[in-house]
């Protein structure tokens, strides 16, 4: 099973700045995903990063606010961009490994921001 | 549109109870299911993983089945335990990469 990494952990930031948002994993996956779970809400899917294009978005993200990079096969970062109190969410980043036919998606611990 | 539900919202049980949590799929034409926990504040970890034409998966005391004709899976905690108190989520995927979850159990073990 991958093991995923995030930094930071927790942060808490001002309106009108931006934060970028690290994930690491320790094998090669394909794709990895950003994932944004609002105060009290379950996980909505803001991206696919793919290593070597362009990131797709989901309908209601853009990369203008959520701008990402992925450099490698076990890297990726996300941005969240001119925040504001709504952009107050924890972050995960995830990717998907398989073994055989088992595709199983595996999980950071997340970013916790607060947005004042 | 798939849509992911899940009964109870919240939960709440006294130790060494055996209980069940829902998860309801609006789109059978499902790949995997997998169920997850979240602690307070913490990301996600894999509990089970049901492909499509798998009826159940075990580990420990925990037991997921699925229904794939009628859009369910239950997961079973036996014996429950303070230290299960968490959220649980469920999540299916239709074959591409993209996973729908459900809303969540809020569950609450009291010693």
């Amino acid at each position: 099973s991958a093991v995923i990494s995030q930094k930071p952990s927790r942060d808490i930031c001002q309106r009108g700045t931006s934060l970028t948002i690290q994930c690491q994993v320790d094998s090669q996956v394909t794709m990895m995903f950003w994932y944004r779970q609002q105060p009290g809400q379950s996980l909505t899917l803001i991206a696919t990063a793919n290593q070597g294009s362009e990131a797709t978005y989901e309908s209601g993200f853009v990369i203008d606010k959520f701008p990402i990079s992925r450099p490698n096969l076990t890297f990726s970062t996300l941005t969240v961009s001119n925040m504001s109190p709504e952009d107050s969410s924890i972050y995960l980043c995830s990717v998907e490994d398989h073994e055989g036919l088992d595709y199983e998606q595996y999980f950071g611990p997340g970013t916790r921001l607060t947005v004042t | 549109k798939q849509e992911v539900t899940q009964i109870p919202a919240a939960l709440s049980v006294p130790e060494g109870e055996n209980l069940v949590l829902n998860c309801s799929f609006t789109d059978s034409a499902i790949y995997n299911l997998q169920w997850f926990r979240q602690d307070p504040g913490k990301g996600l970890t894999s509990l089970l993983l049901i492909q499509s034409s798998q009826r159940e998966q075990t580990s420990g005391r925990l037991n997921a089945s699925l229904d794939k004709s009628s859009g369910r899976s239950t997961l079973y905690i036996a014996a429950s335990q303070p230290g299960d108190s968490a959220t649980y989520l469920c999540a299916v995927t239709s074959g591409t990469y993209k996973y729908i979850f459900g809303t969540g159990t809020r569950l609450k073990v009291l010693a």
